[in-house]
């Protein structure tokens, strides 16, 4: 089965520095990558996807890069801010099956 | 703008008893998945429903739990029988049919198993 690896786990920025949060994959089949926020106590958030078809999408401040070749894919954030603060998940999957998800990176942006 | 919900926010239960978490999935989605997370790691995958059938299920998904669809708008998961390690967060998400594949999880059912 399909198996997602990111890293790192702790990322401590400045605000207004980027952050950067990679993944890769290891089913060469899988299609779909979401990005997920989570904060304390909520559900994860869609904050942006990607399909297979497609190298990279921006979205305001979050930008994600797909390199299928490569089987990786990451997450920008620009212009951080405390409200960034949160715990993000990578995911992949092969159109609607079941996610499988990365083990999270854990965002802290100081003020 | 529509939202998965789900209830209870928190359930309590004992070792060996049945629970029922509920979800009530964005109106007009018609794929339902339950995920857990177990504290501290990572969200995994528990089953898939569409047209009122489990389209996919992984190895946790074992004879004590079942999913239905009871009505046009509540989607639920039954443990039959708890155990210390079914503890966890336990999310719902709802996919919409044509217009992509995207995932919108609820604010999950915390289970906690004395």
């Amino acid at each position: 089965g399909e198996n997602v690896e990111q890293h790192p786990s702790t990322l401590s920025v400045q605000e207004g520095d980027s952050a950067v949060i990679k993944c890769t994959y290891s089913d060469s089949a899988s299609n779909y990558f979401p990005w997920y926020k989570q904060e304390l106590g909520k559900g994860p958030q869609l904050i942006i996807d990607i399909r297979s078809n497609v190298g990279e999408k921006k979205d305001q401040r979050i930008a994600v890069t797909l390199n299928k070749t490569a089987k990786h894919f990451s997450l920008h954030i620009t212009e951080t801010q405390p409200e960034d603060s949160a715990v993000y998940f990578c995911a992949a999957s092969l159109g609607r099956r079941a996610l499988t998800f990365g083990s999270g990176t854990r965002l802290q942006v100081q003020p | 703008e529509p939202e998965v919900t789900q209830t209870p926010s928190h359930q309590v239960t004992q070792m060996g008893q049945e629970v029922i978490l509920r979800c009530v999935p964005i109106s007009n989605h018609l794929y339902f998945y339950w995920y857990r997370q177990i504290l501290g790691q990572k969200v995994e995958f528990l089953v898939s429903f569409y047209n009122n059938e489990i389209s996919e299920k992984s190895e946790i998904f074992d004879d004590q739990f079942s999913v239905e669809r009871p009505d046009g708008s509540n989607f639920t998961l039954k443990i039959r029988s708890t155990k210390l390690e079914d503890s966890a967060m336990y999310f719902c998400a709802s996919s919409p049919w044509l217009e992509g594949n995207e995932q919108y999880f609820g604010p999950g059912t915390r289970l906690t198993v004395t």
